[in-house]
């Protein structure tokens, strides 16, 4: 079974500029959240995507927006960067009806925002 | 909504040794709490979890104990190895169905050969 991956590693920015991540999520797994992960921090819940629909929303503002596909790989779409939107962004996927709670996550996108 | 504070930020053990991580929460409606491991450039990868119908739950060097009253859990790692060595992050759920974590700030970990 193929792990999450994410894309792109790596990418740089200047503000006001807009951004979109890519996920492909773990095979068999309906569930993708995204989260954000600023140097040295832990990692904050931005959403939740559970058939092709947001279920879940973390404190960010609607310039944070996200897609889910019928294969449940999924975007993360950010609009007017700031520069306090540096930080890793993390795709986690999972089976909603697992009673296990366990996120899968992918290697993550790095984003500088200059 | 929830808080969960993590100590300590860093700590450091000999090999062999054991290791111990500790978080508080906020939210009393919280009830799942798993322990996530982060290696350089990785994402995070759980380790071990526990459910509020639980205290205590242990998997080979690694256990962790809650204590639903005082709105604590801890990790314990005991015969480190320098294998463990990673940043260790500890989170809470209201419930395993809603994957929305929030994690404390983490607890970087060296073991020391």
């Amino acid at each position: 079974e193929t792990g999450v991956t994410q894309s792109p590693t790596h990418l740089i920015k200047t503000r006001g500029q807009q951004v979109t991540l890519r996920c492909s999520s773990q095979s068999g797994h309906n569930t993708v959240s995204w989260y954000q992960q600023a140097l040295g921090q832990g990692p904050q819940f931005i959403f939740q995507y559970y058939r092709e629909e947001e279920n879940g929303r973390g404190n960010f503002p609607p310039r944070f927006s996200g897609l889910q596909f019928p294969n449940y790989s999924s975007e993360l779409n950010v609009n007017a960067l700031e520069l306090d939107d540096s930080a890793l962004y993390l795709c986690a996927s999972s089976f909603r009806t697992g009673n296990t709670g366990e996120l899968f996550f992918g290697e993550g996108s790095r984003l500088t925002v200059l | 909504g929830e808080n969960v504070e993590q100590h300590p930020s860093t700590l450091s053990v000999q090999e062999g040794d054991s290791a111990v991580i500790k978080c508080t929460y906020s939210d009393s409606a919280s009830n799942y709490f798993p322990w996530y491991k982060q290696e350089l450039g990785k994402g995070p990868q759980l380790i071990i979890d526990i459910r509020s119908n639980v205290g205590e739950k242990k998997d080979q060097r690694i256990a962790v104990t809650l204590n639903k009253t005082a709105k604590h859990f801890s990790l314990h790692i005991t015969e480190t190895q320098p294998e463990d060595s990673a940043v260790y992050f500890c989170a809470a759920s209201e419930g395993a169905g809603s994957y929305q974590l929030t994690f404390g700030k983490g607890t970087k970990l060296s073991v020391i050969p």
